[in-house]
């Protein structure tokens, strides 16, 4: 069973705090790991996907690093924004089957004007 | 159209009924991904479409859920005698292939009564 843990579960931040998340998942048999933003009555959005470990990806103020022999990614995010608001998701491929992923519970990120 | 494309948006079923969901993929994308997220909980994987092969249905709940891409592009979850459990968001997404992007549609959100 691979299990993908995220945390905090709900974070509240002041508009141009810095913050990050985290996520672990088991290490063994790992393809890769994905990050979603995911805001309301929208699609999820594709923010990183990592396969190496020492990646670290950047996207605007969003950047992602990548620990695959210990198993965790964090997130963060520089001088949070209102619309930065959503639920953050992890996902992991791995542990035996290279194209399904399996998914944390989450992130949610309100900014605070 | 330019992304994945689901219907309806939102279904309130009475308990018992039959339910039909909808998820038109991006053209030429070979994999189809059902998930259903419950409230509060993450993404959980339901079955997986390689064209009209289903080639992983391992994550339906119960022989109530029913899943077909009989022409290798639209999908259909089907869910008979719905209950309450079955309340949840239902994220379709689609990719080229293995080792490729998800994107996903909006999700359809059923609420059974």
């Amino acid at each position: 069973i691979l299990n993908v843990e995220q945390s905090p579960q709900s974070l509240h931040v002041q508009e141009g705090d810095s913050t990050n998340f985290t996520c672990s998942f088991p290490s063994s048999n790992f393809y890769a790991l994905h990050w979603y933003r995911w805001e309301t009555a929208k699609s999820p959005e594709a923010l990183f996907v990592m396969t190496l470990n020492g990646d670290e990806k950047k996207k605007g103020r969003i950047s992602a690093t990548l620990n695959t022999k210990e198993g965790y990614s964090y997130l963060y995010i520089k001088g949070s924004q209102p619309e930065d608001s959503a639920t953050y998701l992890c996902a992991s491929r791995g542990g035996g089957s290279n194209y399904k992923l399996t998914f944390g519970k989450g992130t949610l990120l309100t900014v605070n004007p | 159209g330019a992304g994945v494309s689901q219907s309806p948006r939102y279904k309130v079923a009475k308990r018992g009924q039959d339910v039909a969901l909808r998820c038109d993929p991006i053209s030429g994308h070979v994999s189809l991904f059902w998930y259903q997220q419950a409230l509060g909980q993450g993404p959980e994987f339901l079955t997986y479409f390689q064209n009209e092969a289903q080639l992983d249905k391992s994550g339906l709940p119960s022989d109530r859920f029913f899943a077909e891409r009989p022409e290798g592009s639209v999908s259909t979850l089907k869910i008979q005698r719905t209950q309450q459990e079955d309340s949840a968001v239902y994220l379709c997404a689609s990719s080229l292939g293995i080792g490729q992007g998800f994107f996903f549609g909006q999700g359809t959100r059923l609420t059974v009564v």
